[in-house]
């Protein structure tokens, strides 16, 4: 069946560092594909999402490109800030309409 | 507009007790799920439903119960609490549930359980 493995955390980096957060899929198919965001004590958001191959999502400067050839969608940002510490989820779009997700990966950004 | 709201936020139970988690949307969603996420485990389908009066199972329906009566409310109930059911659960809703812009997913702030 369908589903998402993204890379293990946590993940600790100091402001202004580069971002890579590793994001494979398997399924039929082309789903959409998600990258969402949960911070301390709240629900999930959507951070950015690709509906098909090749399309760059972005937002709040982190990007991640729909990879068909590698199925990947590997989140990235230039320059983190201590806000960004938070649990990120790679997710794709499943059959029944729900959303598959990864383990999700947690990112602290200290000072 | 309130977005998906969920109620309580957090709710401690007694294991053969049960309880209701409401959830309700006010952008008239015709999608409704409920996700239950676990430590390293991400987060998982419960059930799900495409509209008002019907619903379907997830990944892990066992010990649930949904119905759909109203295109706004979706409750999710536990019929007899177990410690297995500790986590916290999600209300999520979308316009549509095939691929596409509108089918973005909103997600409630989320229950703690806890059950003892």
């Amino acid at each position: 069946g369908d589903s998402v493995t993204q890379m293990e955390g946590p993940v600790t980096l100091s402001e202004e560092a580069f971002l890579t957060i590793n994001c494979t899929y398997t399924a039929t198919g082309y789903p959409s594909l998600f990258w969402y965001v949960q911070y301390p004590g709240e629900g999930l958001q959507l951070l950015l999402k690709a509906t098909k191959a090749d399309d760059k999502g972005s937002n709040k400067g982190f990007e991640a490109t729909y990879r068909k050839e590698t199925t990947s969608f590997h989140l990235e940002k230039g320059s983190v800030q201590v806000s960004d510490s938070a649990v990120y989820f790679c997710a794709l779009k499943g059959s029944q309409g729900n959303l598959i997700f990864g383990k999700g990966t947690k990112l602290s950004v200290k000072p | 507009n309130a977005g998906v709201t969920q109620t309580p936020k957090f709710q401690v139970l007694k294991t053969g007790q049960s309880m209701t988690l409401q959830c309700a949307q006010d952008m008239n969603h015709e999608y409704m799920s409920w996700y239950r996420q676990d430590p390293g485990m991400g987060l998982r389908l419960i059930h799900y439903s495409v509209g008002a009066g019907i619903t379907d199972q997830g990944e892990v329906p066992n010990g649930y119960n949904v119905s759909r009566s109203t295109t706004e409310d979706f409750p999710l109930r536990l019929l007899s609490a177990a410690p297995s059911q500790t986590s916290v659960y999600f209300c999520a809703s979308s316009y549509g549930w095939l691929s596409g812009s509108r089918s973005e997913q909103y997600f409630g702030p989320g229950t703690r359980l806890t059950v003892t």
